[in-house]
C-alpha cells in the first residue's frame, strides 16, 4: 500500500466551469500519473510528472494541466470541464518510470 | 493504435472452472506487468515479467512472458469468486517511455 490518496472521491460539476483533482502521496516516489477510464478505452494517460515541477503531456492532455509544487502532491486542473471529460481519475506513483505503478482509489467525475 | 491487445474482453465462468486470457502486442517489450483492479478500486500489481519465456505462479495464477517478448498469458487454475476483476496487462519498452496499458479482460467468477 503505497499510501496515496484522492480527494475529492466523487464529483458532480457543470460544463465549462474548472475542476481540481488532487493526488496526496506519502511514499517519497518520484514520478506521479493522472490517467482517466473509460469503457472501451482502458486506462489513458494524461499527463505525469518526473519531479517537482517537472512535468509532461500523456496522450489525452488536451483540456488538461497539472502541477507539482511538492513531491507529495500532484494537483490535476480541468480548465473548463466537458461532458466528455466524465470519467473516473486515477493517480499513480512509483519509483522508476517502468516500474510498479501504485494506483490511488479514483475519482468519479459527472461533468452535466 | 492499441499496442496491447487483450483478449477476450469479458469472461463469464462458474468457480472451479479454468481460464486463460491473453496480452498480445507487434512490439517487444522490455517487461509486462499484470494488475487487477476490483470495481471501484485503482489497480493492483500481480506480478511482473521480465525474461522471455518466463514462468511465475502465483497460488492459481500462472504467468507466462512469451520468447519474444511481444506477448503474455495469465492462467488461472479452479477459478473463485474472489478472483472476479478486471485484469489488466501493461509493457515497458526499455527504460525510457512510459507503461502501455491493455485494455483489460473483465472477468466474472460466479458460485
Amino acid at each position: 500500500d503505497a499510501g496515496i490518496t484522492q480527494s475529492p472521491r466523487h464529483k458532480v460539476t457543470e460544463t465549462g466551469t474548472p475542476v481540481t483533482l488532487r493526488c496526496h502521496q506519502t511514499e517519497n516516489h518520484r514520478y506521479m500519473y493522472w490517467y482517466r477510464q473509460d469503457p472501451g478505452h482502458g486506462l489513458r494517460l494524461i499527463h505525469y510528472s518526473y519531479g517537482v515541477k517537472d512535468t509532461d503531456k500523456g496522450e489525452v492532455s488536451d483540456g488538461y494541466s497539472v502541477s507539482r509544487s511538492k513531491t507529495e502532491d500532484f494537483l490535476l486542473t480541468l480548465e473548463s470541464a466537458t461532458s466528455s471529460q466524465t470519467s473516473v481519475y486515477f493517480c499513480a506513483t512509483g519509483t522508476a518510470v517502468v516500474e510498479t505503478q501504485y494506483f490511488g482509489p479514483g475519482t468519479r467525475l459527472l461533468v452535466l | 493504435t492499441q499496442l496491447l491487445e487483450q483478449s477476450p474482453q469479458f469472461l463469464s465462468i462458474q468457480e472451479g472452472e479454468n481460464l486463460t486470457v491473453y496480452c498480445n502486442s507487434s512490439s517487444v517489450f522490455s517487461s509486462l506487468q499484470w494488475y487487477r483492479q476490483e470495481p471501484g478500486e485503482g489497480p493492483v500489481l500481480l506480478v511482473t515479467v521480465v525474461t522471455g519465456g518466463e514462468v511465475k505462479k502465483l497460488k492459481r495464477l500462472t504467468f507466462q512472458f512469451g520468447d519474444a517478448r511481444k506477448d503474455s498469458s495469465l492462467h488461472i487454475t479452479a477459478a473463485q469468486p474472489g478472483d472476479t476483476g478486471l485484469y489488466l496487462c501493461a509493457g515497458a519498452r526499455g527504460s525510457q517511455g512510459n507503461l502501455i496499458f491493455g485494455k483489460g479482460t473483465k472477468l466474472s467468477v460466479k458460485p
